[in-house]
C-alpha cells in the first residue's frame, strides 16, 4: 500500500497570505493520480484537484496543484477566511488512500 | 444539481448487521461507478469499496474482509452498502460519493452528506 504524508499538520496564515501544503508519498504515485480536498467541520469533503493539477469544476483559480512521482503540493495563492478547513491529499493510482491531513487556521 | 443522499445509520452493538442507502439525482446515475467512502471522527477519510456504473464489477478494502456488500439499483438510483459482523472500529461516518468515469477512477467529484454508523455495546 501507499502511505501518504503531509505536512505541516497545522498552518496559521493570515488572510491574503500563500498557503503552501506538502503531500508525499512512499512510492511513486501512479500517473500522477493525486487528488486534494477541502472539508469543512460538518460538511463531506469537496474535490479540489485531480490529476495533481487540474481543478475540479467550480474551484476558484487561487487553488493550485502541482508536483510528480512522490512529492505534490496544494497552493492557496491568496487565503481567504473562508479557506479555514483540513486538506486532505489522495492517491488513486493504486486502489485509494488518504493523508493525514493539513489543518489550515485563518488568523 | 448532483445530490446524493445517505440513510441507514444508527447504533447497533458489535457483530450485528446494517444497510446504508445512498439515493442519487441530477444526473444519469446508469453512467457513474459509486463508491462508499468513510470516516472515523477526527480521522482522515479511508475508502470502502466501488460498484462499476452497471453493477458488473465490485472492489472493497483490505479491511473489509468479507463482511461487506455494495450493490445498485439503476432503476431506483440507489447504491447500497451491507454491513455485517460489525466491530467498534467500523464506527464513522460512511458517505456515499460519484467517480467521475465510466470505469472507476477512484476519486470522487461529489459526495453525499453522510450517516452516521455507531457500533458500540
Amino acid at each position: 500500500d501507499i502511505v501518504l504524508t503531509q505536512s505541516p499538520a497545522i498552518l496559521s496564515l493570515s488572510p491574503g497570505e500563500r498557503a503552501t501544503l506538502s503531500c508525499g508519498a512512499s512510492q511513486s504515485v501512479s500517473n500522477n493520480y493525486l487528488a486534494w480536498y477541502q472539508q469543512k467541520p460538518g460538511l463531506a469533503p469537496r474535490l479540489l484537484i485531480y490529476g495533481a493539477s487540474t481543478r475540479a469544476t467550480g474551484i476558484p483559480d487561487r487553488f493550485s496543484g502541482s508536483g510528480s512521482g512522490t512529492d505534490f503540493t496544494l497552493t492557496i495563492s491568496r487565503l481567504e477566511p473562508e479557506d479555514c478547513a483540513m486538506y486532505y491529499c489522495q492517491q488513486y493510482g493504486s486502489s485509494s488512500f488518504f493523508g493525514p491531513g493539513t489543518k489550515i487556521d485563518i488568523k | 444539481q448532483v445530490q446524493l443522499v445517505e440513510s441507514g445509520g444508527g447504533v447497533v452493538q458489535p457483530g450485528m448487521s446494517l444497510r446504508l442507502s445512498c439515493v442519487a439525482s441530477g444526473f444519469t446515475f446508469s453512467d457513474y461507478g459509486m463508491h462508499w467512502v468513510r470516516q472515523a471522527p477526527g480521522k482522515g477519510p479511508e475508502w470502502v469499496a466501488v460498484i462499476w456504473y452497471d453493477g458488473s464489477r465490485r472492489s472493497y478494502g483490505d479491511f473489509v474482509k468479507g463482511r461487506f456488500t455494495i450493490s445498485r439499483d439503476n432503476s431506483e438510483n440507489t447504491v447500497f452498502l451491507h454491513m455485517e459482523s460489525l466491530r467498534a472500529e467500523d464506527t464513522a461516518f460512511y458517505y456515499c460519493a460519484r467517480d467521475p468515469s465510466l470505469s472507476p477512477s477512484y476519486h470522487f467529484d461529489h459526495w453525499g452528506q453522510g450517516t452516521l454508523v455507531t457500533v458500540s455495546s
